[in-house]
C-alpha cells in the first residue's frame, strides 16, 4: 500500500523565481492538503483540494496556488518567492474532503519538500 | 477552531513510560483525538487517534477522560528512537490547528 509521496525532497531558488511541488496520495484517499512548517513550527494549513476544487484555504497569499489532477494527485506553485518562504513543505492525504473521518481514519502526511529561498 | 496546549518539552530515559498530556477544553462533540510524531525534516508520523475511554496499539495508548477536555499520550519503555515532536490534534472535518508540539528527548 503506497503512502503519501511528494518531490523533489529538496528545491533551492532564489527571490522572485516561481516553484511547483507535487504530491501523491495514499492508496483510497481522494483529498490533499498542503502545510508550511517553519522551522521550530508546527505545520500550518495553506490550503485543500478535493474533487479537483480549493475547498478550504488557511491565511496564505495568492502567490499560493494548487491544482488537483483526476487521479487526486496535487501540485503546489508559489510565485515570486520571498526568503520566508523558506520551510518544509507537507503534503497530506484523506478521504471525502475531510481531514479525517474518525475510526482510525486520519491524515496521512508525506516525507516533505524542503525549500530554500536564497 | 479547537485549540490545544501541551507542554513544550520533556525528558525521559530509555525504559521508562513516558505520559504526554494534553488539553482541549473546547473540544467539540463531533471531534475526536488524533497524535503524530514528527522527526526532524519529515512529515508527521501518524500515531493514535481516539474518542473517548482508552485506546491502545502496538506503539502507544491514549487515555481520554469522560469530560474529554483532556487527552494522554502514553509511550511504554520509550527509546532514544522515540525522540521526537509529539503533536495532539482535535478535530475531523474542519482544519485542524498544530501548536508547536512536545519536543522529547529520550537519554540513555
Amino acid at each position: 500500500d503506497a503512502g503519501v509521496t511528494q518531490s523533489p525532497t529538496h528545491l533551492i531558488k532564489t527571490r522572485g523565481q516561481q516553484v511547483t511541488l507535487r504530491c501523491s496520495p495514499k492508496s483510497g484517499h481522494d483529498t490533499v492538503s498542503w502545510y508550511q512548517q517553519a522551522l521550530g513550527q508546527g505545520p500550518q494549513f495553506i490550503f485543500q483540494y478535493y474533487e479537483e476544487e480549493e475547498r478550504q484555504r488557511g491565511n496564505f497569499p495568492d502567490r499560493f496556488s494548487g491544482h488537483q489532477y483526476p487521479n487526486y494527485s496535487s501540485e503546489l506553485n508559489v510565485n515570486a518567492l520571498l526568503l520566508g518562504d523558506s520551510a518544509l513543505y507537507l503534503c497530506a492525504s484523506s478521504f471525502k474532503g475531510f481531514f479525517g473521518t474518525g475510526a482510525g481514519d486520519t491524515q496521512y502526511f508525506g516525507p516533505g519538500t524542503r525549500l530554500t529561498v536564497l | 477552531l479547537a485549540k490545544t496546549t501541551q507542554p513544550i518539552s520533556m525528558d525521559s530515559y530509555e525504559g521508562q513510560e513516558v505520559n504526554i498530556t494534553c488539553s482541549h477544553n473546547n473540544i467539540a462533540t463531533n471531534d475526536y483525538i488524533t497524535w503524530y510524531q514528527q522527526f526532524p525534516s519529515q512529515g508527521p508520523r501518524f500515531i493514535i487517534q481516539g474518542y473517548k475511554t482508552k485506546v491502545t496499539n502496538e506503539v502507544a495508548s491514549l487515555f481520554i477522560p469522560a469530560d474529554r477536555k483532556s487527552s494522554t499520550l502514553s509511550l511504554p519503555r520509550v527509546s532514544l528512537s522515540d525522540t521526537a515532536v509529539y503533536y495532539c490534534l482535535v478535530g475531523g472535518s474542519y482544519i485542524p490547528t498544530f501548536g508547536r508540539g512536545t519536543s522529547l528527548i529520550v537519554h540513555p
